[in-house]
């Protein structure tokens, strides 16, 4: 029973490198979603998608793109990498919208930019 | 401005006692609650949940009370064992925010630990 999978778990990067965090999930979710956590702070949305060809920006989209080509995969890019996107990374998939709806997360990519 | 407030970043409870983890929030919009459960190294796991029109949701030793008027919501665990200890987060879901009830929104969370 995969749920949300997330890859890689563990990247180190330097200033400016661009890469391609993955999500997918099993559950025929429609609704994908992208967090960051830093530490002390609470996780923040990145950016969202409620189905396959649509995504919007959540909280704090700066710097990162991405795209729902798919049901199943939901990919998170960093364009030019900086020291402020150290963080953890989690990405979380639930039914359509509604009341109620649990959300499931991945078990977190940890990003050091250097 | 944080919408959700854990204002406890930490709590030390006895094994079996009851744990009290507090959350306050500003947001009248807001009409679910969760509450998720992290390990180290791990994602955050779904705990529990309360809709705004209830005031009280359990579910085996946890129970979670949502006071509207005051916008505070509680999460109780009894009897609080070893294997609860890790960080409890409380979140929000409003339909204004990002335009789905899917987008949720963190308090900074409260380590819980459960001394043997």
């Amino acid at each position: 029973n995969a749920g949300v999978t997330q890859t890689p778990k563990f990247q180190v990067l330097k200033t400016g490198q661009s890469m391609t965090l993955q999500c997918a999930q099993d559950m025929n979710h429609e609704y994908m979603s992208w967090y960051r956590q830093d530490p002390g702070m609470g996780l923040r949305l990145i950016h969202y998608s409620v189905g396959a060809g649509i995504t919007d920006q959540g909280e704090v989209p700066n710097g990162y793109n991405v795209s729902r080509s798919t049901t199943e995969d939901f990919p998170l890019r960093l364009l030019s990498a900086a020291p402020s996107q150290t963080s953890v990374y989690f990405c979380a998939s639930s039914y359509s919208k509604g009341v109620g709806n649990t959300i499931y997360f991945g078990e977190g990519s940890w990003l050091t930019v250097v | 401005d944080q919408q959700v407030k854990q204002n406890s970043p930490s709590l030390s409870v006895q094994e079996g006692r009851i744990s009290i983890l507090n959350c306050d929030y500003t947001n009248s919009m807001f009409d679910y609650f969760l509450w998720y459960k992290k390990y180290p190294a791990e994602g955050p796991t779904f705990l529990i949940s309360i809709s705004s029109i209830k005031d009280k949701n359990e579910d085996g030793r946890f129970t979670v009370f949502l006071n509207k008027s005051a916008k505070h919501l509680s999460l109780h665990i009894v009897p609080s064992q070893p294997g609860d200890s890790a960080v409890y987060f409380c979140a929000a879901s409003s339909p204004g925010y990002g335009g789905s009830q899917g987008n949720l929104i963190f308090g900074k969370g409260t380590k819980l630990s459960v001394k043997p």
